[in-house]
């Protein structure tokens, strides 16, 4: 099985801060990655799909980059309703998860 | 506008089964298949398995092989998920998910919470 690992597993940011989230995936996987926000009691949400393509609806302050095994995350100023939980995944796997809070 | 409205909270024995009803609407059912993901407390998402709602097809996370079962209903747009033989490490919330394809899951259920208690 792809083992996938986020870093860091948290972080403190201020709104208007630029903030990157880390994927690695244990083998590559191509450009296979997506990323979902999470918030307390919901579902989670699609932001970014194949590495870098932004889901309908999705503010552009969100970005993904990466192919192979690295991925990367950006939202590029951080706004009051981006604090939560975000995922990687790839095809049936889920990384941990990175929790960003309030600074 | 895609919908996927699930069944309510279970509290359940272990042992015992629970059944968990996904109702679609908004798009061709057909064309998307379904997958089920459940996120035990504090935990991260866990997927558990995908059905074709074309064909029905299956394809089962190996750890859950056996124990859980995904069926569909075209003509109520609903897919179901029922995980037997239910353990304490069952308690989770479970979600629907469409998948729109390489497993991009792009709309979700609102969640059912399932509890196993004795």
């Amino acid at each position: 099985d792809i083992q996938m690992t986020q870093s860091p597993s948290s972080l403190s940011a201020s709104v208007g801060d630029r903030v990157t989230i880390t994927c690695r995936a244990s083998q590559s996987i191509s450009n296979y990655l997506n990323w979902y926000q999470q918030k307390s009691g919901k579902a989670p949400k699609l932001l970014i799909y194949a590495a870098s393509s932004l889901q309908s609806g999705v503010p552009s302050r969100f970005s993904g980059s990466g192919s192979g095994t690295d991925f990367t995350l950006t939202i590029s100023s951080l706004q009051p309703e981006d604090f939560a939980t975000y995922y990687c995944q790839q095809s049936y796997f889920f990384g941990p998860g990175t929790k960003v809070d309030i600074k | 506008q895609v919908h996927l409205v699930q069944s309510g909270a279970e509290v359940k024995k272990p042992g015992a089964s629970v059944k968990v009803s996904c109702q679609a609407s908004g798009y061709t059912y057909t064309s998307y298949g379904i997958s089920w993901v459940r996120q035990a407390p504090g935990r991260g998402p866990e997927w558990m398995g995908w059905i074709s709602a074309f064909n029905g097809n299956t394809n089962y996370a190996h750890k859950l092989q056996g124990r859980v079962f995904m069926t569909t209903d075209t003509s109520t747009r609903t897919v179901y998920m029922e995980l037997r033989s239910l353990r304490s490490d069952d308690t989770a919330v479970y979600y629907c998910a469409r998948d729109s394809g390489n497993a991009v899951f792009d709309y979700w259920g609102q969640g059912s919470t399932v509890i196993v208690s004795s």
